[in-house]
């Protein structure tokens, strides 16, 4: 069975500081990859996504990135965040050129002050 | 770009009511409608979809419409149990992403 581990739990940081969260699948050979933010109550905004190990592809420009440095690792990060960066951070995986089911991760919660 | 319009933001019903949820959108070139959900503490889930070549798609209490005309979605669910209590999402994908609506926050009252 196919797991999806998201890390850490929660974040509380400091405006300017880095950030760097995790996200690894674990069960499932190239996966698409996803990076999704969730304000506060609100929608969810598509972030990045990944299709292979080294390619991420930007979908809104929030002063973050993202990697992929291995087939079941996603990587979202930023040297400086800003106070719009909190919110809820979502990883999320689908099969390649299969059915189109997103699978979420448990998400991080990030507080930056 | 696509938009999607959810509404009612928020839906509080007594258990065994049925309830509807709606949606639109705005770019006909969107051919793929999934939903999910979001209970406490829980993870994003899916529960259903539907084509743009379909008009409507029964999973067991859920049942999604859809009208290409108009471009909306009518997520109806029956006999809601307290397990039912969550964010639901709609969402819609053109070429390449989704796009989300604001969700609707369902409480089921015991």
């Amino acid at each position: 069975a196919q797991t999806i581990h998201q890390w850490p739990v929660a974040e509380i940081k400091a405006v300017g500081s880095p950030l760097s969260l995790g996200c690894t699948i674990k069960g499932k050979s190239s996966p698409n990859l996803y990076w999704y933010w969730q304000a506060t109550g609100g929608t969810l905004q598509q972030l990045f996504y990944s299709i292979t190990v080294g390619q991420v592809e930007s979908v809104v420009q929030l002063n973050l990135s993202a990697s992929r440095p291995k087939d079941d690792q996603f990587i979202l990060s930023t040297e400086k965040l800003l106070l719009s960066h909190s919110g809820f951070y979502l990883c999320a995986w689908r099969d390649w050129g299969g059915a189109e089911t997103l699978y979420f991760g448990s998400g991080t919660r990030l507080t930056v002050l | 770009g696509e938009q999607v319009e959810q509404l009612p933001s928020s839906l509080i019903v007594q258990e065994g009511a049925s309830v509807l949820i709606n949606c639109s959108y705005t770019d006909s070139a969107s051919v793929y409608f999934p939903w999910y959900k979001q209970e406490p503490g829980k993870r994003l889930q899916f529960i259903i979809d539907i084509r743009s070549n379909m008009e409507r798609k029964q999973n067991q209490r859920l049942t999604l419409l859809f009208d290409k005309k108009t471009k909306h979605l009518s997520l109806h669910i029956t006999a809601t149990q307290p397990g039912d209590s969550a964010i639901y999402f709609c969402s819609a994908r053109g070429n390449y992403q989704l796009i989300w609506g604001s969700g609707t926050k369902l409480i089921i009252k015991p």
